[in-house]
């Protein structure tokens, strides 16, 4: 069974600090996609990860693949209160299933 | 213009009963999902429909029965309802490895 494990599971910072949430799994992902999610809402997709090693951004956050494609990182500088909410990372593999980490439960205090 | 909706937003129900959660996506996507997210947040998926055709079943309890008539919808139906169902259940569609966008989710509180 694929698991992907985020950590921390919770995270309540100041505006301006930095953070970094990870999301580790012992399997081997075709990609990896980090999901943002509010309240009230469905998760909404913030970036896909293909290549081992690869690295992108968006803005503020940055994504980044581990090389044996196992692994991934999500880097938030400077954090807003606008970035509060909970972030997911999820593991797509073969076929139509994607499978999704715990979360990880952003507070950002003004 | 909402690309996936669901009906009802929020549903609430005694235990035993039998409810039905509509989702219809207007994206043009073959493929369509149903997951549960429970109260801690994990977002497990429970059914995935690709052209119609019923491709994932996880170990979801045969009460939940879902029915796509067409690729554009994807119904999800619950008999004899469980206080363990109370749940956000969350629809979603895609394209075959392509993107994936969810619905708004449907609240459902079993009494």
């Amino acid at each position: 069974t694929q698991l992907l494990e985020q950590s921390p599971q919770f995270l309540s910072i100041q505006e301006g600090e930095n953070l970094t949430v990870y999301c580790n799994s012992s399997s081997v992902f075709s990609s990896l996609q980090w999901y943002r999610q509010e309240p009230g809402e469905g998760p909404v997709l913030l970036v896909t990860v293909v290549t081992g090693g690869e690295v992108k951004k968006l803005k503020r956050l940055t994504f980044q693949f581990g090389d044996a494609r196992k692994d991934s990182s999500l880097h938030i500088t400077a954090a807003q209160p606008g970035d509060t909410g909970l972030y997911l990372c999820a593991g797509v593999g073969g076929g139509f299933k994607t499978i999704f980490g715990a979360g990880t439960r952003l507070f950002v205090k003004a | 213009d909402t690309a996936v909706s669901q009906t009802p937003k929020y549903l609430v129900t005694q235990m035993g009963n039998d409810k039905s959660i509509k989702c219809e996506q207007n994206l043009g996507h073959d493929t369509m999902y149903w997951y549960k997210q429970d109260s801690k947040k994990f977002l497990k998926i429970m059914f995935s429909y690709n052209n119609k055709e019923l491709i994932i079943n996880e170990t979801v309890p045969n009460r939940f029965s879902p029915k796509s008539p067409d690729k554009a919808h994807l119904n999800l139906h619950i008999n004899s309802l469980e206080l363990g169902d109370s749940a956000v259940y969350f629809c979603a569609s895609r394209h075959t490895y392509g993107e994936q966008y969810f619905g708004p989710g449907t609240r459902l509180t079993v009494t």
